[in-house]
């Protein structure tokens, strides 16, 4: 089974704080994702990466940035985190052939 | 531009109701749709489907899709209680560019079964 570990459930940051949300994961994927999930909005792509050290914006990169150093571990950098940036974030690997994605457990966030 | 419209958005049914949910949408070079069952944590997976008019079927969920007109649905039959969740449609657009394995996803339908 392919496992997809996030480091943190629940993170409650103050306004200004660096953040860093990672994901391992055990499949030897090469591509890995990150998304937010607000209500009414759905998932949404923030950064996604296809090789080690390749990144690629998705649909909201604003005020985010990403690390993949190693094969399977990506991690989602929140310079300044702002209210704004309150939410569920998803981490998620991915195949190739056919596009099946697997998610991580999420990380809810809070920016206070 | 690529999209993936779900609906409805919401529905409240009874335990024993057969619901049936939709998905349709607009993709370059379409290679894959995907559902998706989100309850309050991770999405977990569904079905995978590829060719139109294949039924897949797990248990009381199936799906089915139709290329030519561009939608899927997915449907319930026999609803429990354990069934509320949100359903994702998820479509893999094929090969351009730097945007391998991506998915377009659709906002949802929050699907609430009443005992």
């Amino acid at each position: 089974d392919v496992k997809v570990t996030q480091s943190s459930r629940y993170l409650v940051k103050r306004t200004g704080e660096k953040v860093f949300l990672e994901c391992v994961q055990d499949m030897d994927h090469e591509n890995m994702f990150w998304y937010r999930q607000d209500p009414g909005l759905g998932l949404r792509l923030i950064y996604f990466s296809y090789d080690v050290k390749m990144k690629e914006k998705g649909d909201i990169p604003e005020g985010y940035s990403v690390s993949r150093e190693k094969k399977e571990r990506f991690s989602l950098i929140l310079e300044s985190a702002s209210t704004n940036q309150t939410s569920m974030y998803l981490c998620a690997t991915g195949e190739l052939a056919g596009r099946k994605q697997y998610f991580g457990p999420g990380t809810r966030l809070t920016v206070t | 531009e690529d999209k993936v419209v779900q609906s409805p958005l919401s529905l409240v049914v009874h335990e024993g109701d057969t619901v049936t949910l939709n998905c349709s949408y607009e993709v370059t070079n379409f290679r894959s749709l995907l559902w998706y069952k989100q309850e309050k944590k991770a999405p977990t997976f569904l079905f995978m489907l590829t060719s139109s008019g294949i039924e897949k079927k797990s248990g009381r969920l199936s799906s089915i899709l139709d290329k030519k007109e561009l939608f899927s649905i997915l449907n319930i039959t026999a609803t429990q209680t354990g069934d509320s969740a949100v359903y994702l449609c998820a479509v893999a657009p094929g090969n351009y560019g730097g945007s391998q394995g991506n998915l377009i996803f659709g906002k949802g339908t929050k699907l609430s079964v009443k005992p």
